[in-house]
């Protein structure tokens, strides 16, 4: 089974500064789909940016953009010019390439992320 | 609007009672899921269904039962509810295109 592991519980950040939220995973595959998702107070899940295993080229979506290392199995998502709407838990899933698990997402355990102004 | 509906948003049991979350989506999307969320423990897989007619567990199956009603509906029942399976409820679909669509989630405590 694969894991997906966010070591950061809590993350700070001033507004208008950058932040990096780490994402590490274990996979014997070599085809799958790395996400971020964000959760406000709101308890929505909301879809950041994702990223296929296959695309050397980094996701960049306006202000947010991941860094995939593939040979280290690592998922960071990079946050530019903060602002409080970014307060939320974020968290980094992975997807299979294959039917495995009916598709279903697995996720890390999260990192709430606190902005000040 | 098109997406995930899930019932009740709140509900309080007793211990022992049983309930059932409902779930439907209207995307056409073949495989539903129930996640569960607890705090610092992410989102962890109940059960799925990859397709009409076919359920399978996940990481976290125990004390739930689940029942792919049709193509629209994913409903996850507590049969004896127990005061460990207090938290917050998503279900989720998928289609083709590795989107995602989750519901607003329910919150559940159980007393």
């Amino acid at each position: 089974a694969q894991t997906v592991t966010q070591s950061q519980p809590e993350m700070s950040v001033q507004e208008a500064e950058t932040v990096t939220l780490s994402c590490t995973y274990d996979t014997s595959e070599s085809d799958y789909y790395l996400f971020w998702y964000k959760q406000p107070p709101s308890r929505q899940m909301i879809l950041v940016i994702r990223q296929e295993a296959y695309k050397q080229q980094n996701a960049t979506e306006n202000r947010f953009s991941v860094n995939f290392q593939k040979a280290a199995k690592s998922f960071s998502l990079k946050i530019s010019d903060s602002q409080l709407g970014d307060a939320a838990m974020y968290f980094c899933a992975y997807r299979a390439s294959f039917a495995n698990s009916g598709y279903a997402l697995n996720f890390g355990k999260g990192t709430s992320l606190l902005v000040t102004p | 609007n098109a997406g995930v509906t899930q019932t009740p948003k709140f509900q309080v049991l007793k211990t022992g009672q049983s309930m059932t979350l409902q779930c439907a989506q209207d995307m056409n999307h073949n495989s539903m899921y129930w996640y569960r969320q607890d705090p610092g423990m992410g989102l962890r897989l109940i059960y799925y269904s990859a397709s009409e007619g076919t359920t399978d567990k996940g990481e976290v199956p125990n004390g739930y039962n689940v029942s792919r009603l049709n193509k629209r509906e994913f409903s996850l029942r507590l049969e004896s509810a127990a005061p460990s399976q207090t938290s917050v409820y998503f279900c989720a679909s998928t289609g083709i295109y590795y989107g995602y669509t989750f519901g607003s989630g329910t919150r559940l405590t159980v007393v």
